[in-house]
């Protein structure tokens, strides 16, 4: 156990919904990282906040934005879900982030269909 | 941006057989390389990172080299067990301190 939570477990969903992803850092971190993992992709960095304010941009679509909140836990929202957006969605945190880096810890991930 | 490239896709080796997984990155600023292990439908799991200032680690059964000036990297495992089977993915922390992940290396180990 990483010390990071990420509910739901599970999301089934239909096309044009829109679905929110949440992730509890471990106690102590600051940064929360969201990454994509899809079977052709990989593991794709999305986006990374540093409490509370968003430090770091990757591969993350217009439809999809992130916050990060005061008690630092993290929202992911997805809007306008299509087919293609059916993916393992990891969130990870570390202690740091950003004039240097830091291990990250991954959560256990949420699972999103989309139908 | 960082890129990361990950060779071969897939492995299969007999058990007790050794296992290599190598991996190339593009921005000579990275200084920080991982390696991490997920099982089918769990998260990512660090189990050996390198840093730029060392061409050379090891825990255990898992080694880690490391080539700077060819800008390459490569994942050891030996006397492979069926439990190293997995996914094996390197990353690399480039210039804006962001882990760039390669596509990953599907292990399997046969008993």
């Amino acid at each position: 156990d990483s010390g990071v939570t990420q509910t739901p477990k599970h999301l089934i969903t239909a096309t044009g919904q829109r679905v929110t992803l949440r992730c509890s850092p471990r106690s102590g971190d600051l940064s929360v990282y969201w990454y994509q993992q899809s079977l052709d992709q990989g593991l794709q960095f999305l986006i990374q906040y540093y409490n509370g304010e968003e430090r770091a941009k990757g591969n993350i679509l217009e439809r999809f934005s992130a916050q990060q909140f005061p008690d630092l836990h993290s929202e992911l929202n997805l809007s306008s879900l299509e087919l293609g957006d059916s993916a393992l969605y990891f969130c990870a945190s570390s202690v740091g982030g950003g004039n240097a880096y830091n291990e990250q810890f991954f959560g256990p991930g949420t699972r999103l269909t989309v139908l | 941006g960082e890129n990361v490239e990950q060779h071969p896709s897939t492995l299969s080796v007999q058990e007790g057989d050794s296992a290599v997984i190598k991996c190339t990155y593009s921005d000579s600023a990275s200084n920080y390389f991982p390696w991490y292990k997920q099982e089918l439908g769990k998260r990512p799991q660090l189990i050996i990172d390198i840093r730029s200032n060392v061409g050379e680690k090891k825990d255990q059964r898992i080694a880690v080299t490391l080539n700077k000036t060819a800008k390459h990297f490569s994942l050891h495992i030996t006397e492979t067990q069926p439990e190293d089977s997995a996914v094996y993915f390197c990353a690399a922390v480039g210039s804006n301190y962001k882990l760039t992940f390669g596509k990953g290396t599907l292990l399997t180990v046969n008993p």
